[in-house]
């Protein structure tokens, strides 16, 4: 099937561990992002990949990493994850400028205890 | 600042027409999106609308002004399934997108 997947689906962890979220598309994209969702359901742009280069880097703790080992990856590490850091965490593919369609993976709900 | 206003809810009647508008900035604008989240999934796309009028796609359709800095989702024939929030969001230069935080629609039978 082609799509953009990302894991693990559900993430449950105490404050102060460093997680990792994984993403892969098999669309044939150059553009991959992570996107935060909070509890107000705002969708908030983290960063943006094109061909393994970093475009977009919105205001976010530098306990966030991004790392696009190619095109069709991009990985999320958040180190001393934080209460506030519970969200759900899509990432989200697209041809640069996104006119045909951003296609969103089906999203990681990071639960921080 | 390129802040997207729409609706936080809206409800409407099974088999009726809704229309959920949409206003945006228009400097450094490009196009405009609309997509559709269920609840605990993913958005998925919609439409894209970068010139002025109406676009259909079956029973949904988007219209764009741009100098007025407005848009419309037009869902017509309702049905319990498009109960869901609709994410207006609009594309603008260095290729940001800037989401509205949706519009939460209702269907009554």
């Amino acid at each position: 099937d082609t799509a953009v997947s990302q894991t693990p689906k559900y993430l449950v962890t105490q404050m102060g561990n460093d997680k990792s979220i994984k993403c892969e598309q098999n669309l044939g994209h150059d553009t991959m992002y992570w996107y935060k969702q909070d509890s107000k359901k705002f969708l908030k742009i983290m960063f943006s990949y094109n061909n393994k280069e970093l475009i977009i880097n919105e205001t976010v703790p530098n306990r966030f990493s991004p790392k696009s080992p190619d095109k069709a990856h991009l990985n999320l590490h958040i180190n001393s994850l934080e209460l506030g850091d519970s969200a759900v965490y899509f990432c989200a593919s697209s041809h640069l400028g996104g006119q045909d369609g951003y296609t969103f993976g089906s999203g990681t709900r990071l639960t921080v205890v | 600042g390129q802040n997207i206003d729409q609706p936080t809810e809206m409800t409407a009647t099974e088999g009726a027409i809704v229309q959920i508008n949409c206003t945006y900035q228009t400097s450094g604008f490009n196009g405009l999106f609309w997509y559709q989240q269920h609840a605990g999934e993913a958005p998925t796309f919609l439409s894209y609308n970068v010139l002025d009028g109406l676009e259909e796609k079956g029973r949904f359709s988007s219209f764009l002004s741009r100098s007025k800095g407005y848009s419309y989702l037009l869902l017509k024939e309702l049905q319990m399934k498009d109960s869901a929030s609709y994410l207006c969001a609009g594309g603008y230069s260095n290729y940001q997108l800037i989401w509205g935080a949706g519009t939460k629609l209702i269907i009554k039978p």
